[in-house]
């Protein structure tokens, strides 16, 4: 079944540490994208990437950085951890055909910074 | 002045009312509106999509359009404690790269 995969579902982790979250897409979608949400707030966009080798920068600056090696793949990763990452972080995909432009989202990660 | 407004509710209504949940939008280059549902530690859902202004109709659900007015509503028939969730509106701006600009989301519990 064609779905979009988010590792880990939860994580509590230390302050300066260095974490990846995963997300993988089985739909072959060209275009990914990273959220940021927080709770009972709306998301906001902070990565997006159009296909392999290629990344930007949303509309929330974020210290985290995103890389696009394979097309199904669309990690972020955050190089020091602390409080004020805490949150969640869906990840989505699409396709650009003109009969669905909608986006898959993930089930989210999410992150606690302690 | 955000691009997109939503009322965030939270709104409560009984089990069997209709639903009615609204966005409104300031850039006319906005064509194409979408509708997500977020149930809570969930990622959001497509429920409908549209790109036209009038009506859309999928089952309880009613996707409506009025890009004079620069409105969009989601109309909820017979709704259920199952309906229960955060709803999105969603717009896509024609040559913005299929980026979504999303509202801020209305939080809908229906009671039994």
């Amino acid at each position: 079944e064609a779905d979009i995969y988010q590792t880990p579902r939860y994580l509590v982790i230390g302050t300066g540490k260095k974490i990846t979250l995963e997300c993988s897409q089985t739909m072959g979608h060209d275009k990914m994208y990273w959220y940021q949400q927080d709770p009972g707030m709306e998301l906001h966009l902070i990565h997006y990437s159009y296909g392999v080798n290629s990344t930007e920068k949303g509309d929330l600056s974020s210290e985290s950085t995103v890389s696009r090696i394979r097309t199904e793949h669309f990690p972020l990763t955050l190089e020091s951890a602390r409080p004020s990452h805490t949150s969640q972080y869906l990840c989505a995909s699409s396709d650009e055909t003109g009969a669905n432009y909608g986006y898959t989202f993930g089930s989210g990660t999410r992150l606690t910074v302690v | 002045q955000k691009e997109v407004e939503q009322d965030p509710g939270p709104l409560s209504v009984p089990e069997g009312a209709i639903v009615s949940l609204n966005c409104t939008y300031s850039n006319s280059a906005f064509q194409y509106f979408m509708w997500y549902r977020q149930y809570s530690r969930k990622g959001p859902e497509l429920l409908m999509y549209t790109y036209s202004s009038g009506n859309k109709e999928d089952g309880r659900f009613t996707a409506q359009v009025d890009k004079s007015s620069k409105y969009i509503s989601l109309f909820i028939r017979d709704s259920q404690p199952s309906d229960s969730a955060t709803y999105l509106c969603a717009l896509i701006l024609t040559g913005g790269g299929n980026k979504l600009t999303f509202g801020t989301g209305t939080q809908l519990k229906v009671e039994l």
